[in-house]
């Protein structure tokens, strides 16, 4: 199975400030159609995850502009431009080229 | 609204068995491919099993194959997840998740299932 490694695990971030994970896959995430199938989703405390982004890059409708992806083949980064309260919770980036499909274990954000 | 709601957690024995649901609304079930993917407490996401959109094709992790069964009933716009000799382990919040293109755009809130003495 594809391994995902996300780092920070934890990352403390003051209000306002610019807040970054890195994912990394342990194959290409480039599927044999040329897309890459590398998605991001959100986890506030108490809810189910919500995709922020897919095909590594897209936003989901309704997602502000502050959250973005990047990446290509094996290494992959979200960002966050500014942090806000509402974004604690934690972030997974999951793969949807290899089969099964797989999960990083997560960053938790936190307000510094 | 477009959502998945799941059912048919609760708390059961070791050993013991549960049927869990995944209904869907606002949509056509038939059209995707269903996930159960299950959080542990305080832990990360793993994926459980998928079910093709019309039920051919099913694949399980290998934590849950051979114990678990999942099936649907595209005419009720459902989704079932049979879960057989249940181990503490497999205590967690089950959800099913909306499968398109390589991703989930859509998943339930979850239902909670504790295998417990």
């Amino acid at each position: 199975d594809v391994v995902l490694t996300q780092s920070p695990l934890s990352l403390p971030v003051t209000l306002g400030q610019p807040a970054s994970i890195s994912c990394r896959s342990s194959q290409s995430l480039v599927y044999s159609d040329g897309n890459t199938y590398l998605n991001w989703f959100q986890q506030r405390p108490g809810q189910s995850p919500r995709r922020l982004i897919y095909k590594v890059s897209n936003r989901d409708s309704g997602v502000p502009d502050k959250f973005s992806g990047s990446g290509s083949g094996t290494d992959f980064t979200l960002k966050i431009s500014r942090v806000e309260a509402e974004d604690v919770g934690a972030y997974y980036c999951m793969q949807g080229t290899h089969w099964p499909y797989t999960f990083g274990q997560g960053t938790k954000l936190e307000i510094k | 609204e477009v959502q998945l709601v799941e059912s048919g957690g609760a708390v059961v024995q070791p050993g013991g068995s549960l049927r869990l649901s995944c209904a869907a609304s606002g949509f056509t079930s038939g059209d995707y491919a269903i996930h159960w993917v299950r959080q542990h407490p305080g832990k990360g996401l793993e994926w459980v099993s998928l079910i093709s959109r019309d039920g051919g094709n099913t694949h399980y992790a290998d934590s849950v194959k051979g114990r678990f069964t999942i099936s649907r009933d595209n005419n009720k716009n459902s989704v079932y997840l049979q879960m057989n000799s249940l181990r503490g382990e497999d205590t967690a919040l089950y959800s099913c998740a909306r499968d398109i293109s390589g991703s989930y755009d859509l998943w339930g809130q979850g239902t909670l299932v504790t295998v417990s003495s």
